[in-house]
């Protein structure tokens, strides 16, 4: 079966713009979460959506936002771009224990 | 809050076997799992152990769950240089919902 698939794989973004990613889960799977992987911080939650609604959300700043769709697919939206937001964000899907991530997006401000 | 800490190194020659250890906070863990990240890669489900086990193997690698004292390890056995990445340790629980709190990750190095 096909897996998770974010896109664009790779970004680059001024600062003050603002930037969708998109995230396609593996069919069946109704959750999608969100995490931004950095040097700095490691892996952090953003949030985590299901049948549309969000069920959960990390300790982020109100300028990350998200949305999943009827057929589960999710997109998250980053408005008013930092330097700080350049990292990898991963987005996870799942069915039940086992959260299988995507490839990424690599998001680079500049 | 919840923490996972892993050990941030371990290096070992190829063939032989490679622990890497995690411990965690939370004691309402339900699930635990194992993630690998190699340069440039999202992350590999590598396994996962619900928190009533003390034992998982799959194939090459075994996971021993130790709940009282919250800690977690990961074998490989027979690391191959194909091993060498980023291993990740993470857990969730029901009260967190669909939230997984990692561990800083531990670097494997497999050398010839």
């Amino acid at each position: 079966k096909a897996g998770v698939t974010q896109t664009p794989r790779y970004l680059i973004k001024t600062r003050g713009q603002q930037v969708t990613l998109s995230c396609s889960p593996i069919s069946g799977h109704r959750s999608v979460s969100w995490y931004q992987q950095t040097p700095g911080q490691g892996l952090q939650f953003l949030f985590e959506y299901f049948s549309e609604t969000q069920r959960n959300k990390g300790n982020f700043p109100g300028r990350f936002s998200g949305r999943q769709f009827s057929n589960s697919r999710s997109e998250m939206n980053v408005s008013t771009l930092e330097l700080g937001d350049s990292a990898l964000y991963l987005c996870a899907s799942r069915a039940t224990g086992d959260y299988t991530f995507g490839s990424g997006t690599r998001l680079t401000v500049v | 809050g919840e923490d996972v800490e892993q050990s941030l190194f371990l290096s070992v020659r190829e063939g032989d076997s490679s622990v890497i250890n995690c411990t965690y906070t939370d004691s309402s863990s339900t699930y635990l799992y194992w993630y690998k990240q190699e340069p440039g890669a999202g992350l590999q489900l590598l396994t996962y152990i619900f928190s009533n086990m003390d034992m998982k193997q799959d194939q090459r690698l075994t996971v021993l769950l130790n709940k009282k004292d919250k800690h977690l390890s990961l074998r490989i056995a027979d690391t191959q240089t194909g091993d060498s990445a980023i291993y990740f340790c993470a857990e969730s629980s029901y009260n967190q919902g669909g939230k997984l709190i990692f561990g800083q990750g531990t670097e494997l190095s497999v050398k010839p």
